[in-house]
């Protein structure tokens, strides 16, 4: 089983600033095979990142996706105020599907 | 657009089984991957399983003894059974797509809690 380790735990920054999360992998996630999800309390998760660079429909342009192997990040260029919520990575490469534990993304 | 919705009873006695259905409306289920996902209380995610458009099945190591997920094309919807129930089953369970192209789960149901309690 892949085991995905997110940092930080929380993030605590300000509207406008940009947002940097990290999702660092047990061991290579193959082809990319990695997705990012946004959950606000209450809601379902939303799909943002798939193939750890492509935007899911609908996604801002200020979400972007990067890494490759076993590290991986999620970048927010210019923070909104709904962008403020619970942030997690998956990998796909192998089965199990796991998740991160999650990055929590809070107002400074 | 694709739309997700999870049904089913909201209380679960533990030892018993639960059961919870998903509707899948504007999209066919002769293709892509179906999957159910759960989240305990305050807690992270947690990928239970999916079935494929052909039936097969793929389930989590840690749940596969106490799963069963099924599909009825006829009627749009899949299922998930999961037997001998504890607390720690107590979640949110949500049920999502997946596709050859976007293999991302998207969309998801908004979800329903199920407790497990006497």
């Amino acid at each position: 089983e892949i085991v995905l380790t997110q940092s930080p735990g929380t993030l605590s920054l300000s509207p406008g600033e940009r947002a940097t999360l990290s999702c660092r992998a047990s061991q290579t996630v193959s082809s990319n095979y990695l997705a990012w999800y946004q959950q606000k309390p209450g809601q379902a998760p939303r799909l943002l990142i798939h193939g750890a660079s492509s935007r899911a429909t609908g996604i801002p342009d200020r979400f972007s996706g990067s890494g490759s192997g076993t590290d991986f990040t999620l970048s927010i260029s210019r923070l909104e105020p709904e962008d403020f919520a619970m942030y997690y990575c998956q990998q796909y490469s192998i089965s199990p599907r796991t998740f991160g534990q999650g990055t929590r993304l809070e107002i400074k | 657009q694709v739309q997700l919705q999870e049904s089913g009873p909201g209380l679960v006695k533990p030892s018993e089984t639960l059961s919870l259905i998903c509707t899948v409306s504007g999209a066919s289920m002769s293709s892509d991957y179906w999957s159910w996902v759960r989240q305990p209380p305050g807690k992270g995610l947690e990928w239970i399983g999916y079935i494929s458009y052909r039936g097969t099945t793929n389930y989590n190591p840690s749940l596969q003894s106490r799963v069963t997920i099924s599909l009825d094309t006829s009627k749009n919807h899949f299922s998930l059974r999961l037997s001998s129930v504890t607390a720690a089953d107590t979640a949110v369970y949500y049920c999502a797509r997946h596709t050859i192209v976007v293999r991302g789960f998207d969309p998801w149901g908004q979800g329903t809690l199920v407790t497990v309690s006497s």
